[in-house]
């Protein structure tokens, strides 16, 4: 079964500041890996979405990386602002015939960007 | 990117009462869309697969009869929770991908307060 697990649970940082999120998982057999994020009370909004066969994808000021074979995953923001104060998701999916096509998340990381 | 639609995005319903949430693909067909559930301050779990035009696939510990899911065109999956308790009182969230290798969308959720 797989697990997904995000460390920090809580992050403060000083606006300007680079944030760095870590998202690791059980199973290495993926099909791809997305990162999200949601405000309070709000739906998730996608921000990356990495297939099994890439090592990064890159939108503005953010960058995510993949390592299959260590079930690491990084989300990078750089020069962060106030608005980027959110709870960032990562999620794996994998496809098994038996079970059926699941994304599972990991418990998130609470940021808090301080102006 | 594409859309899904959820609503309503909040509802407040007596003891015992049924309540429909609805979720829409408003750019592109879903044969599978996804029911999640929300606690405060935790991640989504999954409860159910919606498939079109067959039964919804359960996660383990989701009563089938408690949460109706209907699944009757390409574009609307719909979550009944029958006979509301207090204790069903949380943030539901649907999501949609047009196809398996790329992004999942979610709607924008739905709070649930049964009193």
């Amino acid at each position: 079964k797989q697990e997904v697990t995000q460390i920090p649970a809580a992050l403060s940082v000083p606006e300007g500041e680079n944030l760095v999120l870590n998202c690791s998982f059980t199973d290495s057999a993926i099909y791809n890996l997305q990162w999200f994020r949601q405000d309070p009370g709000k739906g998730l909004t996608s921000l990356l979405l990495i297939q099994s066969s890439q090592r990064e994808q890159t939108s503005g000021r953010l960058n995510a990386s993949l390592d299959k074979s260590s079930g690491r995953s990084t989300l990078y923001i750089a020069a962060s602002q106030p608005g980027d104060s959110a709870t960032y998701l990562c999620a794996s999916f994998i496809m098994i015939k038996a079970a059926g096509n699941k994304l599972t998340f990991g418990g998130g990381t609470r940021v808090l960007v301080k102006p | 990117g594409a859309v899904v639609s959820q609503h309503p995005s909040w509802v407040i319903c007596k003891s015992g009462t049924s309540v429909k949430i609805e979720c829409r693909s408003l750019d592109f067909q879903a044969t599978t869309m996804f029911w999640y559930r929300q606690f405060p301050k935790q991640s989504l779990m999954l409860m159910a697969t919606s498939n079109e035009g067959s039964k919804a696939t359960y996660e383990q510990g989701v009563e089938k009869d408690k949460f109706l899911i209907n699944h009757a065109s390409l574009t609307l999956s719909t979550l009944t929770v029958t006979s509301a308790h207090p204790e069903d009182s949380s943030f539901y969230i649907c999501s949609a991908r047009k196809q398996l290798n790329t992004e999942a969308f979610f709607g924008q959720g739905t709070r649930l307060t049964v009193v």
